[in-house]
C-alpha cells in the first residue's frame, strides 16, 4: 500500500537546538518528494522539492535530504517562528500522498 | 506573480444545505487539486482537474463534486452537508497533471453546524 509515515507526530525544541524531521514512504514510482510548512489555519507553504536519492536542498536554518526509503527535514538552530506543522508529501504515478506532519514548538 | 486564491475563507452552513467553493490557480497554472484537511485525518485528496477534465478522484463519497471551467478556475461542490464535512478544504495548482510541485490556496474553512 502506497502510504508516507511521518515522525516524530510533534517535536518540542528549545531555540537553538538542532533537529531532524523524519519522512518515509512506501510509493511506488516515486516522481518527487516534497516538503510544506503549515502555519495554523493556513494553507502549506512550499519548501523544497527532491528528485532522486542523495539529493540535498537548503534553505536558510532547513536542509532536506533524500535516500531511496525516506527523506530528513533538519533544522539547525531554530527559531521561534520555526514553529509550524511541517508536512511531507511523495508523488507517485500520478496522485500525491501526504503524511500526517511534524508539529515542531519552538521555545525561546 | 498572484498565488492560489480561494473564496469564501470561512463558511458556516447547517446540515442538509450545499456549499460551493471557489478555486483560481496561479496564473498559466492548468492543474488544480482540491484536499479536506481535518486533525484527524490530515489532508485528503478529493479530486484533480485539468483542461477541464477529472484526471483522478479520491475516496469521497458522490456528495463532493468538481468542475474545471476554461480559464482554469475550479469549483468544488458538497451537497447535503453532515457535521463530519466540517474542515479545511486547500486547492493546489500546478503546471501539469500530476507534474511537479503544487502550490496551496489559503484555503476555506468550512463549518457545519
Amino acid at each position: 500500500e502506497d502510504q508516507v509515515t511521518q515522525s516524530p507526530e510533534a517535536l518540542r525544541l528549545q531555540e537553538g537546538e538542532s533537529s531532524s524531521l523524519n519522512c518515509s514512504y512506501t510509493v511506488s514510482g516515486l516522481r518527487g518528494l516534497f516538503w510544506y510548512r503549515q502555519d495554523p489555519g493556513k494553507g502549506p507553504e512550499f519548501l523544497f522539492t527532491l528528485y532522486s536519492a542523495g539529493e540535498e536542498k537548503e534553505k536558510e536554518r532547513l536542509k532536506a535530504t533524500l535516500t531511496k526509503k525516506e527523506s530528513f527535514l533538519h533544522i539547525t538552530a531554530p527559531k521561534p517562528e520555526d514553529s509550524a506543522t511541517y508536512l511531507c508529501a511523495v508523488l507517485g504515478f500520478n496522485k500525491f500522498y501526504f503524511g500526517s506532519g511534524t508539529k515542531l514548538n519552538v521555545k525561546p | 506573480k498572484a498565488g492560489v486564491t480561494q473564496t469564501p475563507r470561512y463558511l458556516i452552513k447547517t446540515r442538509g444545505q450545499q456549499v460551493t467553493l471557489s478555486c483560481s490557480p496561479i496564473s498559466g497554472h492548468r492543474s488544480v487539486s482540491w484536499y479536506q484537511q481535518t486533525p484527524g485525518q490530515g489532508l485528503q485528496f478529493l479530486f484533480e482537474y485539468f483542461s477541464e477534465t477529472q484526471r483522478n478522484k479520491g475516496n469521497f463519497p458522490g456528495r463532493f463534486s468538481g468542475r474545471q471551467f476554461s480559464n482554469s478556475r475550479s469549483e468544488m461542490n458538497v451537497s447535503t452537508l453532515e457535521l463530519g464535512d466540517s474542515a479545511l478544504y486547500l486547492c493546489a495548482s500546478s503546471s501539469g497533471p500530476g507534474a511537479d510541485t503544487q502550490y496551496f490556496g489559503p484555503g476555506t474553512r468550512l463549518t457545519v453546524l
